[in-house]
């Protein structure tokens, strides 16, 4: 199975914060990679698909980018409702994994 | 709207069997594959199973195989997991979420619609 690796496991920062979360694959996934958000006591919701793909109704703050084995997850100008846990996850190859997750705490 | 609504956990011995449920509407179902994803917390996110759009093919995860059985009712617009000689490790939080794809295999697809979840609890 390929592991995925997030860091950091959590952060704290501020509204209007600009952050950067970290996935790191255990072998090159070219861009098959999504990010997922998930909101205390909710399911986990699609941000970004295939790397650097805005997923409809997602606003823009939000990116992603890169490809290989190393890819990153911005969001520019943190809001309120973006405090919550932010997972990657591979579609490379069957069992598709997840990372850990990153806990972006005010 | 789309909408997709599990049912069928609750608390079980080791050794017995649950059935959860996955109904859903607002989309055309037999277009798309399906998936189980369970949570565990402080292990995160797992798949468990997937099934493709007209039950062709289905996969699960090696920790379940030969006890887990996925399926679906496209008639019904509804998925399956049959749980049988259920253990401590398969407790969770079991979502249904939706393939963007009709296939479950294959490279580059992702989960764009997932349900609220149901919760399994295995123990004595």
């Amino acid at each position: 199975d390929i592991q995925m690796t997030q860091s950091p496991p959590s952060l704290s920062a501020s509204v209007g914060d600009r952050i950067t979360i970290t996935c790191r694959a255990g072998q090159s996934i070219n861009n098959f990679l999504n990010w997922y958000q998930q909101q205390p006591g909710k399911a986990p919701k699609l941000l970004i698909y295939s790397a650097s793909s805005l997923q409809s109704g997602v606003p823009s703050r939000f990116s992603g980018s890169g490809s290989g084995t190393d890819f990153t997850l911005t969001i520019s100008s943190l809001q309120p409702e973006d405090f919550a846990t932010y997972f990657c996850q591979q579609s490379y190859t069957s069992p598709w994994t997840f990372g850990q997750g990153t806990k972006v705490e005010i | 709207e789309v909408q997709m609504v599990e049912s069928g956990g609750g608390l079980v011995q080791p050794g017995r069997s649950l059935r959860l449920s996955c109904v859903t509407s607002g989309f055309r179902f037999d277009d798309y594959a399906m998936h189980w994803v369970r949570q565990v917390p402080k292990k995160g996110l797992e798949w468990v199973s997937g099934i493709s759009w007209n039950s062709g093919r289905v996969g699960y995860v090696d920790s379940v195989k030969g006890r887990f059985t996925i399926s679906r009712d496209n008639a019904k617009n509804s998925l399956y997991l049959q749980m049988n000689s259920l253990r401590t490790e398969d407790m969770g939080l079991y979502y249904c979420a939706r393939d963007s794809s009709p296939y479950y295999y294959g490279s580059g697809r992702y989960y764009d619609v997932w349900g609220q979840g149901t919760t399994v609890i295995v123990s004595s």
